[in-house]
């Protein structure tokens, strides 16, 4: 059975406080890992793909790796605009993504 | 250049009736998916759409129904609503199979 875990559910940081979010995963058919970012009230916003164990990938203070079953979401030096809900989606067959829950970033002034 | 725009924005329905939202993918892109987010379950897939044929189905109940267009635009119902069909629906639109989709800003559904 497919299955996606991101870890923790809430984190709390001051700013430029670096942390790292995880997402571990089981999915059948996987065609790539993608991260977004979600504000409230808002769609998600694209961050980035990983296809390979061993990808990276950078964005401003964001890094994103993958290892076979894990990814992880590096945040360096975090700002308050950076607070939000991070979502990591394995990507199925054509265009289904099964999203995890999230875990959702608050960065303290 | 355009995003995905999803219409209306808020929607506020009674139980029983049934409900069409819309979305207009980004120009070019040709698959449109649909997803149902609550504070609960978080985003579920609902379906997917390429050139006007369903690609793909989430598990959920034949109340939910979609169609796709010439345009690419895409189209969701729900009939006979049920409380708990109150939910953030997203719509997302891709160009590849294997790229990334970018999703609108939802439509806020309250069934009451």
């Amino acid at each position: 059975e497919d299955q996606v875990t991101q870890s923790p559910e809430a984190l709390r940081l001051q700013e430029g406080e670096s942390s790292s979010l995880n997402c571990s995963y089981t999915v059948s058919g996987l065609r790539g890992l993608f991260w977004y970012r979600q504000d409230p009230g808002k769609g998600p916003e694209f961050l980035f793909t990983l296809y390979s164990a061993g990808e990276e990938k950078e964005k401003e203070r964001l890094k994103a790796t993958l290892t076979k079953k894990e990814s992880f979401l590096h945040i360096t030096a975090p700002k308050p605009e950076d607070s939000a809900t991070y979502l990591c989606a394995p990507g199925l067959t054509g265009n289904q993504f099964y999203f995890g829950t999230g875990t959702s970033l608050t960065v303290i002034p | 250049k355009a995003g995905v725009t999803q219409t209306p924005r808020y929607l506020i329905k009674t139980r029983g009736q049934q409900v069409t939202l819309s979305c207009s993918p980004i120009s070019g892109h040709r698959s449109v998916s649909w997803y149902q987010q609550t504070p609960g379950q978080g985003l579920q897939f609902l379906f997917e759409y390429f050139s006007e044929t369903q690609r793909n189905k989430g598990n959920f109940p034949g109340r939910f129904s979609g169609r796709q267009f010439s345009n690419s635009r895409s189209e969701m119902n729900v009939s006979t609503l049920e409380l708990g069909d109150s939910a953030l629906y997203l719509c997302a639109s891709s160009f590849t199979e294997r790229g990334e989709a970018f999703f609108g800003q939802g439509t806020r559904l309250t069934v009451v």
